[in-house]
């Protein structure tokens, strides 16, 4: 299994630019995330979807949509770049929501907006 | 959501136990316990979790307090690759979807 996979790894906007982050699991997981990261802080998250067509806000949604038309992909779109959403972006998977599984993370996309 | 309280940075000798300590004095009676690790330029991964009796697995053991408003997570025999910062979060009972990261623990290990 390839686990979590992100693309792209690196990414250079400007402001006002939108763009899509990719992510796809290929261990047919019901439960997906989105997860920024800023310098020196743990990770909040922006998204979720508890299977394919359910997607709902996590704590810092705004300036972000997500779909989820299927099991395997989370596509996380930033609709006008700002500076303010430079950060480290990682998504996750795991079985389901539950209060015991363990959650899988992909290597992140590191975005800088200018 | 109930919160943790861990050191913001350790430092452990290479080939030694490290103890990794983590407070919850808020925990509810169905939040379990777990522990994540981010490696440097990595996604975080996940390492252990637990209830009420402590835990063991191939990566670390889990120590949980009797009265849970402590948990000390134990890596038997650090090793460099075990340098990471340490997430310690609370998952409630009712399928809490999200994982709250705090600032976790910094390790340091010294050759």
């Amino acid at each position: 299994n390839a686990g979590v996979t992100q693309t792209p790894k690196f990414q250079v906007l400007k402001t006002g630019q939108s763009m899509t982050l990719q992510c796809a699991q290929d261990m047919n997981h019901e439960y997906m995330s989105w997860y920024r990261q800023d310098p020196g802080m743990g990770l909040r998250l922006i998204h979720y979807s508890v299977g394919a067509g359910i997607t709902d806000q996590g704590e810092v949604p705004n300036g972000y949509n997500v779909s989820r038309s299927t099991t395997e992909d989370f596509p996380l779109r930033l609709l006008s770049a700002a500076p303010s959403q430079t950060s480290v972006y990682f998504c996750a998977s795991s079985y389901s929501s539950g209060r015991f599984d363990e959650q899988y993370f992909g290597p992140g996309t590191r975005l800088t907006v200018t | 959501d109930a919160k943790t309280t861990q050191p913001n940075s350790m430092e452990s000798n290479e080939e030694e136990p490290v103890h990794l300590p983590c407070n919850h004095s808020t925990i509810s009676g169905t939040d379990y316990i777990h522990w994540y690790r981010q490696l440097p330029s990595q996604g975080p991964e996940y390492v252990i979790h637990g209830l009420t009796s402590n835990v063991n697995n191939r990566m670390a053991s889990l120590a949980i307090a009797e009265d849970r408003k402590s948990s000390t997570l134990i890596l038997h025999r650090a090793t460099l690759r075990d340098a990471a910062v340490y997430y310690c979060i609370l998952r409630d009972g009712f399928g809490n979807e999200k994982l709250t990261f705090g600032t976790g623990t910094r390790l340091t290990i010294i050759p």
